[in-house]
């Protein structure tokens, strides 16, 4: 199985900050990575597809890069509404893992 | 747009069978990987499995042993089942689509909270 790591686990930072989070495949899996965003209580939601996708609606201050077994999603110029947990999950074979988190807190 | 929507009970006994049903609404369930996701109180998301909907069907090796995902694209829905639970899968579970390619999961259910206790 892949495994998925993230780092770091928790981040602190502030309105208008710039801030990174990177993912670490166990195995190369090309660009089969995806990240989501999810808030307390709520589904998580798709922000990032095959590493540098920006999904419909994700504002632009959303970004993915990486290949192979590294990658990150940035965040320019933090909002009030972006503090909440990230994950990346791979695309690339079964099981279809989930990093373990990264909370963005203010 | 496309909606998905848990349902199936919020209590189940130790040693029981967990049983959701994950009813698609908005779209067609063609060409599409049908699956669960459960994320246990105040921990991380964890892949259980998924169903083509075709009918064929790939789980967690963690739990593949208990596990059974099914569909029925006659009424847009698809089903989990979790034998032998035990406190350790108590969880929200979410039912979501999944694409074929870079398997995108969207869009998600709102998830249904599983408490296992007697």
């Amino acid at each position: 199985d892949i495994q998925m790591t993230q780092s770091p686990s928790s981040l602190s930072a502030s309105v208008g900050d710039s801030v990174t989070i990177t993912c670490r495949a166990s195995q190369s899996i090309s660009n089969y990575l995806n990240w989501y965003q999810q808030k307390p209580g709520t589904a998580p939601k798709l922000l990032i597809y095959a590493a540098s996708g920006l999904h419909s609606g994700v504002p632009s201050r959303f970004s993915g890069s990486g290949s192979g077994t590294d990658f990150t999603l940035t965040i320019s110029s933090l909002q009030p509404e972006d503090f909440a947990t990230y994950y990346c999950q791979h695309g690339h074979s079964t099981p279809h893992t989930f990093g373990q988190g990264t909370k963005l807190e203010i | 747009q496309v909606q998905l929507q848990e349902s199936g009970p919020g209590l189940v006994k130790p040693s029981e069978t967990l049983s959701l049903t994950c009813t698609v609404s908005g779209g067609s369930m063609t060409d599409y990987y049908w699956t669960w996701i459960r994320q246990p109180p105040g921990k991380g998301l964890e892949w259980i499995g998924h169903i083509w909907y075709s009918g064929s069907s790939n789980y967690s090796p963690s739990l593949e042993s208990r596990v059974t995902i099914s569909v029925d694209t006659s009424k847009n829905q698809f089903s989990l089942k979790l034998h032998s639970v035990t406190a350790a899968d108590t969880a929200v579970y979410y039912c979501a689509r999944g694409s074929s390619g870079w398997y995108v999961v969207d869009p998600w259910g709102q998830g249904t909270l599983v408490t296992v206790s007697s």
